[in-house]
């Protein structure tokens, strides 16, 4: 298994402004994930952090928006770039030590004004 | 890709019945379900999985069974306990096979009256 860890836990944010939300593993892992989930609804895929290369985006997300890093095996960043409202969310990280199992991190509760 | 449908949606059951979660998949290739709950204010926690060279695992009262036919699976909690109340969601791999990415059905909330 692995235990993750997300920062900030909440924030709340003016429109225009971008937040860092900061992951990371007690463990080095294979794979990273980024996921949004909207208030009372279920998870949507924001992008694949890869070590050492770009993101891999879903359809619908994009760099300049959600740019992600992920330096080592267990550290990954993502940047909510120019908020708006509608950027009000619950932003969750995952990470797959192996080739499936995935555990998810607490969750940063993000409110835009 | 993956279509993951869920139901049912809410779900009431009191304290000591058993409570029922169903899940339909589309892709045939898709070979890895795993099933999450979520407390409020918390991130889903992995309770159990299942893999398709399996048709039922079990681990103490939550049981999950697969139908590779049918497409479909589901989750099993006998003797429910308060704290059994929460939401929960399948998943299914995301373009099917072998992928990390999940793609999520739209939740059950459970709630267990005590």
């Amino acid at each position: 298994s692995a235990v993750i860890s997300q920062k900030p836990s909440r924030d709340i944010c003016q429109r225009g402004t971008s937040l860092t939300i900061q992951c990371q593993v007690d463990s080095q892992v294979t794979m990273m994930f980024w996921y949004r989930q909207q208030p009372g609804q279920s998870l949507t895929l924001i992008a694949t952090a890869n070590q050492g290369s770009e993101a891999t985006y879903e359809s619908g997300f994009v760099i300049d928006k959600f740019p992600i890093s992920r330096p080592n095996l267990t550290f990954s960043t993502l940047t909510v770039s120019n908020m708006s409202p509608e950027d009000s969310s619950i932003y969750l990280c995952s990470a797959a030590p192996g080739q499936e199992t995935q555990y998810f991190g607490p969750g940063t509760r993000l409110l835009v004004l | 890709g993956e279509n993951v449908e869920q139901h049912p949606s809410t779900l009431s059951v009191q304290e000591g019945d058993s409570a029922v979660i169903k899940c339909t998949y589309s892709d045939s290739a898709s070979n890895y379900f795993p099933w999450y709950k979520q407390e409020l204010g918390k991130g889903p926690q992995l309770i159990i999985d299942i893999r398709s060279n399996v048709g039922e695992k079990k681990d103490q009262r939550i049981a999950v069974t697969l139908n590779k036919t049918a497409k479909h699976f589901s989750l099993h909690i006998t003797e429910t306990q308060p704290e059994d109340s929460a939401v929960y969601f399948c998943a299914a791999p995301h373009g099917g096979g072998a992928t990390n990415k999940l793609i999520f059905g739209t939740g059950t909330l459970l709630a267990v009256q005590p």
